[in-house]
């Protein structure tokens, strides 16, 4: 499995476009690119799945260049809901998923 | 309508004491999973089902028993519990051969004094 490095944390302000960015430098050829949510006492939530150039759903955007080596999670006019963890995680479409710290998203008024 | 939901939410109990939490999702789902997110907030699988049958055990202590009666149902019992043990448990559902996209239940609080 693909180790993944992303920032620990990010404050935004409300309205504005968030973007997290996550490296997967040693992502293997049949990976593909996951992203999770989590508010403060719930369980993680799907976000988005991609394997390479842009998908969007209606909720974010997640953007994965030609060399694979990175992605970043884009979300559109963010609001004081979306302060939560956000994961990345790269691995096979069947691989059991390991979260790692993930990005603690502070959004501000 | 709830995909993927646990009982009790919150459980307290003191330590040696046995206790089950109960998942159910009604997602249609062949997989589910029990994972445990500690006080660092560290997010751990431990066991993984397909269709009834234990495929993945992440080196839990025995002390933990996930029980499948169905598909749609995955229990967790745990015996002599610990201190340790206190956690919060995440219940999951996924479709068979779709492990990347989870869908996870609200979790039950878990506290051993």
């Amino acid at each position: 499995l693909a180790k993944t490095t992303q920032p620990i944390s990010m404050d935004s302000y409300e309205g504005q476009e968030v973007n997290i960015t996550c490296s997967h430098n040693n992502i293997a050829t049949n990976d593909y690119i996951t992203w999770y949510q989590q508010f403060p006492s719930q369980g993680p939530r799907f976000i988005i799945q991609g394997y390479k150039t842009k998908v969007t759903n209606e909720v974010a955007s997640l953007f994965i260049p030609a060399d694979r080596k990175s992605s970043t999670l884009s979300l559109p006019r963010v609001s004081l809901s979306d302060t939560a963890v956000y994961y990345c995680l790269v691995g096979g479409i069947d691989d059991k998923i390991i979260f790692g710290k993930g990005t603690r998203l502070h959004i501000l008024p | 309508d709830t995909a993927v939901s646990q009982t009790p939410k919150y459980l307290v109990t003191q330590m040696g004491n046995d206790k089950s939490i109960k998942c159910e999702q009604n997602l249609g789902h062949d997989t589910m999973y029990w994972y445990k997110q500690d006080s660092k907030k560290f997010l751990k699988i431990m066991f993984s089902y397909n269709n009834k049958e234990l495929i993945i055990n992440e080196t839990v202590p025995n002390r933990f028993s996930p029980k499948s009666p169905d598909k749609a149902h995955l229990n967790l019992h745990i015996n002599s519990l610990e201190l340790g043990d206190s956690a919060v448990y995440f219940c999951a559902s996924s479709r068979l051969g779709q492990r990347g996209e989870q869908y996870f239940g609200p979790g039950t609080r878990l506290t051993v004094t």
